[in-house]
């Protein structure tokens, strides 16, 4: 099956850095791909939608300067929270949809998702 | 716009007792249906998806759930459960045509007890 892989699965970083997650879509391209917000208990929010060679689209009420994206490449996204601060500390999940013709299965395939926790 | 309710934020139930996990969900468009379960710092796994067709669907784990769509329903049934089902539970929608955009739900935590 179509697998996704989130790196780093934890990741721990003092206040005012910034931190870079990679989501990889392994054995399919993905020409979009979402990245999700959860915190503790709650459900997943969309955060913005990645497309490849070209700029994401953030949903109402997350700073793009913060949370930036790329999607350079069919198979890679990347998630970068820039000067972090602890309100930052979330779970991070991203999902990719393969890029088929035609396709309309309707589903994205998710990645085991990047615990974030700010100091 | 789509929106999805899931009414019980837990259901507590004993093991081999059958299970039901509800959805709700609000669109003026045509829509897919998704339940994920998601264990503890994992990331989702499918269980069943809706697109069309016959509204009983059969998903992976002995999950399956039932398309209603006078009552905009998708609940999740198990007949059987066992303590490896504990987990949290997410019913997502998203449209039929467009950019793949799931909404989801606020997710149910099922503890099944011994």
């Amino acid at each position: 099956g179509a697998v996704v892989s989130q790196h780093p699965s934890w990741v721990i970083c003092k206040s005012g850095t910034s931190v870079k997650i990679e989501c990889r879509s392994l054995d399919f391209q993905a020409t979009t791909m979402f990245w999700y917000r959860q915190f503790p208990k709650q459900s997943l929010m969309l955060m913005a939608t990645s497309n490849e060679g070209s700029k994401a689209t953030y949903e109402q009420g997350v700073e793009k300067d913060k949370f930036l994206i790329n999607h350079a490449s069919l198979t890679l996204s990347t998630l970068t929270v820039t000067s972090a601060h602890p309100e930052d500390s979330s779970f991070y999940i991203c999902s990719a949809r393969p890029s088929v013709a035609g396709d309309r299965t309707g589903e994205l395939f998710f990645g085991e998702g990047s615990r974030l926790t700010v100091l | 716009a789509q929106s999805v309710t899931q009414l019980d934020s837990q259901v507590p139930v004993f093991e081999e007792a059958p299970v039901e996990l509800r959805c709700n969900y609000s669109s003026s468009v045509s829509v897919y249906l998704f339940w994920y379960v998601q264990y503890p710092n994992q990331g989702l796994q499918l269980l069943l998806k809706y697109l069309s067709g016959s509204t009983l669907v059969k998903g992976i784990n002995g999950f399956e759930a039932e398309f209603n769509k006078s009552q905009t329903s998708f609940h999740l049934r198990k007949p059987s459960v066992h303590i490896s089902d504990t987990a949290e539970y997410f019913c997502a929608v998203s449209k039929s045509t467009g950019a793949y955009k799931y909404i989801f739900g606020t997710g149910t935590r099922l503890k099944v007890l011994a």
